[in-house]
């Protein structure tokens, strides 16, 4: 148990289908992230936020939407989406950017398993 | 960031000792190495970093050259719960980067 939980941990959906993630930390941490774990590929940062603040979307298609309500909830809005989306999706969070640099932990959540019709 | 390569795959036996070995010849001096492990479905979880010394913690050893240009995660009794992806990853020090840049780590598997 990380501090870091994700629901749904699996989710089918079809391509006209509207869904979303959820991701809440009890960490006390103040930066979020949406990670994307293709079959066979490295993980890909999605989106940064950092306060509540977007601070980072790393070139993510219009029908990923994120949302951070407050420092403790994370949540990835879905619709429209593509076989090809059909990944892990992992959340995480860690002290807020900047304040510990190049030694920040990041704690992930356990991932929601996205397959996509 | 700087660029990290490790073997695809090791496997060990239970209860001995594993070295994890990672080459990142063209670190720089800011960097720090991080490793990372994840288990079967599971997200990655922190395992130990380090700036020029060697460190320990509850979890393993982390060996550093002296000339940093290589590292190895030591995992001093391997058991069966050990099996995971290890990933070795530089993170920047001299700015406040906060992207973790995941390779495709060295799968361990560990036999009884």
């Amino acid at each position: 148990e990380t501090g870091v939980t994700q629901t749904p941990r699996h989710l089918v959906m079809g391509m006209t289908n509207k869904k979303s993630l959820k991701c809440e930390q009890h960490l006390g941490h103040n930066a979020m992230y949406w990670y994307k774990q293709s079959a066979k590929k490295p993980l890909e940062l999605m989106f940064v936020y950092n306060f509540k603040e977007q601070t980072e979307n790393n070139s993510v298609p219009s029908r990923f939407s994120p949302e951070c309500p407050n420092s403790s909830h994370l949540f990835l809005h879905l619709h429209t989406l593509q076989p090809e989306d059909s990944a892990l999706y992992l959340c995480a969070s860690s002290l807020p950017i900047g304040s510990g640099g190049a030694t920040d932990t990041q704690y992930f959540g356990p991932g929601t398993r996205l397959t996509v019709l | 960031d700087a660029k990290t390569t490790q073997p695809n795959s090791m496997e060990s036996n239970e209860e001995e000792p594993v070295h994890l070995p990672c080459n990142h010849s063209t670190i720089s001096g800011t960097d720090y190495i991080h490793w990372y492990r994840q288990l079967p479905s599971q997200g990655p979880e922190y395992v130990i970093h380090g700036l020029t010394s060697n460190v320990n913690n509850r979890m393993a050893s982390l060996a550093i050259a002296e000339d940093r240009k290589s590292s190895t995660l030591i995992l001093h009794r391997a058991t069966l719960r050990d099996a995971a992806v290890y990933y070795c990853i530089l993170r920047d020090g001299s700015n406040s980067g906060y992207a973790l840049n995941f390779g495709k780590g060295t799968s361990l598997l560990v036999t009884p």
